[in-house]
């Protein structure tokens, strides 16, 4: 069974900074593209970002490029989103992913980024 | 201000059947397949349909989606009060290298 595990959520003032990690089982990672999704409190679904199998191509939301990194470690089974000079609009539920193109069937269960002072 | 463009909410009662329209461009619903979302309160977002009107295994047959052109739409037939969510459409969009999703609609089962 696929399983996506996020961790590393929580509150972080504005301008700060915050790693999120994917913790991936039931399938093997270094096989597939991975992602990173966020849902602002009562908002919709937002695409933030896509790296490759081999972490050769890198994809990003304009809202976040120049921010945000995505980075993987397949010997870890691990995909991680590092977040700088974070923003009040960046605060959302961010889920890891595996899809293809818009078909995405397996979501992690979240995690809660707060940006505020 | 969502990229896919659908109605805020609908409503019916047990039993009838609803649909939910999606609208987008010819740089995503246009040129490539539409994909929907169920999303229970509190829960990550399931896929319902997949390439416009596929289902995934365990997905009942009172789900089904088409597409035409721009415009997509997913319907529910037999409506259950576990059907009660918010469900979003989603499309690859050729120019963002990533996919765009609709702004979600709440059904509320009367």
């Amino acid at each position: 069974e696929v399983q996506l595990v996020e961790s590393g959520g929580g509150l972080v003032q504005p301008g700060g900074s915050l790693r999120l990690s994917c913790a991936a089982s039931g399938f093997t990672l270094s096989n597939y593209n991975m992602r990173w999704l966020r849902q602002a409190p009562g908002g919709g679904l937002e695409w933030v970002s896509d790296i490759s199998s081999n972490s050769k191509n890198l994809y990003y939301a304009d809202s976040v490029k120049g921010r945000f990194t995505i980075s993987r470690d397949n010997a870890k089974n691990s995909l991680y989103l590092e977040m700088n000079s974070l923003r009040g609009e960046d605060t959302a539920v961010y889920y890891c992913a595996r899809g293809t193109m818009a078909t995405i069937p397996n979501w992690g269960q979240g995690t809660l980024v707060t940006v505020s002072s | 201000q969502s990229v896919l463009t659908q109605p805020p909410s609908v409503s019916a009662t047990p039993g009838q059947r609803v649909t939910i329209s999606c609208s987008g461009s010819s740089a995503n619903i246009g040129s490539n397949n539409v994909n929907w979302y169920q999303q229970l309160p509190g829960t990550a977002p399931k896929l319902l349909i997949y390439d416009n009107n596929q289902r995934p295994s365990g997905v009942p047959d009172r789900f089904s989606g088409s597409k035409s052109g721009t415009s997509a739409s997913l319907a529910i037939s037999g409506l259950q009060s576990e059907d009660e969510a918010d469900y979003y459409c989603a499309a690859w969009h050729d120019s963002l290298n990533g996919p765009v999703f609709g702004g979600g609609t709440k059904l509320t089962v009367l």
